[in-house]
Order: C-alpha cells, then sequence, then structure tokens
C-alpha cells in the first residue's frame, strides 16, 4: 500500500534552516509529481512547493520562494524540503502528497501524515 | 496566489444536502477545470475527495459530487451522515504551476 512517511521536523530559532524528508513507499515513486503542502495551527491548507517525477523543475508558492527548496532522490524514493530562513509564520505542519496524472491537475492523492515545524525564538 | 473564498461553516441534517462554494478568479478556477476537494477530520492528513471539478476517485461514495460554473466551484453532498462531518477544501490550478487552496469549510452535521 502507498506510504507517505515525513520526518526532521522539530523547533528552531526565527533564521535558521531545517530539511524535512518524506520517505515513499508501496509505489514507483520514480513516476509520480510530488508536493509539499502545509497547514498552520488552527489554519488552512497552503500548497508550498511541487518538483515533477524526473526533478527536471520545481514551483514554489510566492510564500516561499528564494528561501525553500523542493527536491527529490529517486534512487532513494525519498523526496526532501530545505527551508532555510525560516521565519515563524512557517510554523505548521507539513504534509507530502503524491501527485496523480499530469501535474498542472493538482490531484493530490496519497498524503502523509505530516511533520510539525516550530519556528520560535 | 490568494486563497479562495469558501464559507467558513455549512450545516446540515442527516439525509439532507449541502452545497459547499469555493469562488476564484479566472486565473484560477475559472480557468481551468483542475479544481479538487479535499476532506479532513481533525488530526488527520486531508482525503482527496474530487478531482478535475466533477471526478469521484474509486471508494469516495457517490453521495459526493462537484460543480463548476465561471469562476465558482461547488461541492455538494448529498444524504447527509455523520461521519461527513469534516472540514472540507478546495484546491485549483493557478497561473505558471503554482495551486491555491480555499480556506477551509467546516460542515456540522446537526
Amino acid at each position: 500500500q502507498v506510504q507517505l512517511v515525513e520526518s526532521g521536523g522539530g523547533v528552531v530559532q526565527p533564521g535558521t534552516s531545517l530539511r524535512l524528508s518524506c520517505a515513499a513507499s508501496g509505489f514507483t515513486f520514480r513516476t509520480y509529481v510530488m508536493h509539499w503542502v502545509r497547514q498552520g495551527p488552527g489554519k488552512g491548507l497552503e500548497w508550498v512547493a511541487g518538483i515533477p517525477y524526473d526533478g527536471s523543475n520545481e514551483y514554489y508558492a510566492d510564500s516561499v520562494k528564494g528561501r525553500f527548496t523542493i527536491s527529490r532522490d529517486n534512487s532513494k524514493n525519498t523526496l526532501y524540503l530545505q527551508m532555510n530562513s525560516l521565519r515563524t509564520e512557517d510554523t505548521a505542519v507539513y504534509y507530502c502528497a503524491r501527485g496523480t496524472g499530469a501535474m498542472v491537475r493538482g490531484v493530490l492523492d496519497y498524503w502523509g501524515q505530516g511533520a510539525l515545524v516550530t519556528v520560535s525564538s | 496566489q490568494s486563497a479562495l473564498t469558501q464559507p467558513r461553516s455549512v450545516s446540515g441534517s442527516p439525509g439532507q444536502s449541502v452545497t459547499i462554494s469555493c469562488t476564484g478568479t479566472s486565473s484560477d478556477v475559472g480557468g481551468y477545470n483542475y479544481v479538487s476537494w479535499y476532506q479532513q477530520h481533525p488530526g488527520k492528513a486531508p482525503k482527496l475527495m474530487i478531482s478535475d471539478v466533477t471526478k469521484r476517485p474509486s471508494g469516495v461514495p457517490d453521495r459526493f459530487s462537484g460543480s463548476k460554473s465561471g469562476n465558482t466551484a461547488s461541492l455538494t453532498i448529498s444524504g447527509l451522515q455523520a461521519e461527513d462531518e469534516a472540514d472540507y477544501y478546495c484546491c485549483s490550478y493557478a497561473v505558471s504551476y503554482t495551486w491555491v487552496f480555499g480556506g477551509g469549510t467546516k460542515l456540522t452535521v446537526l
């Protein structure tokens, strides 16, 4: 069965960095688009970043562009999110999600359980 | 990348129907047939309920249906059941390979 397991969350100070990982199993990882979506405490969902199956491009929300980097290692079935210059407003649960079909459709059919990132001084 | 507009809450009694709206612009909802809907129970990950405006993934009850008119997409849940009580989010493709979610709607089954 499809499984997505995020790791790497924690409590960090503003201005510092953190890297999230998402280990995928139960499907052919290298053939699927992947995304990161976050949810602030008591808030709604926010799309953060997406990457095609081959890692040939990276797409970002304006709120994280220039600070976050999405990447993938298809040999390790793992998705990453490098987060630099973290701000208090980046505090959220970060979900990795599998995209199905053409990337433009933005259909996220499987989600991980999320990793909590808290940015606080 | 402004969030799509959803009502903060809707409610209905068991067996009734409710509709949740999702309003965007011609640059997102109105410009593409790439609207998805997600259900989220408290403390859980979101679950895909509708894709491509109207498509229902395998395993999703046919009580759930989607539609779109102009810049507004809608999710209709008929024959409400207690387990439908959850938060619902719409999501649309926007320009240049970005996606935007709605603010979310809390559905209460009375």
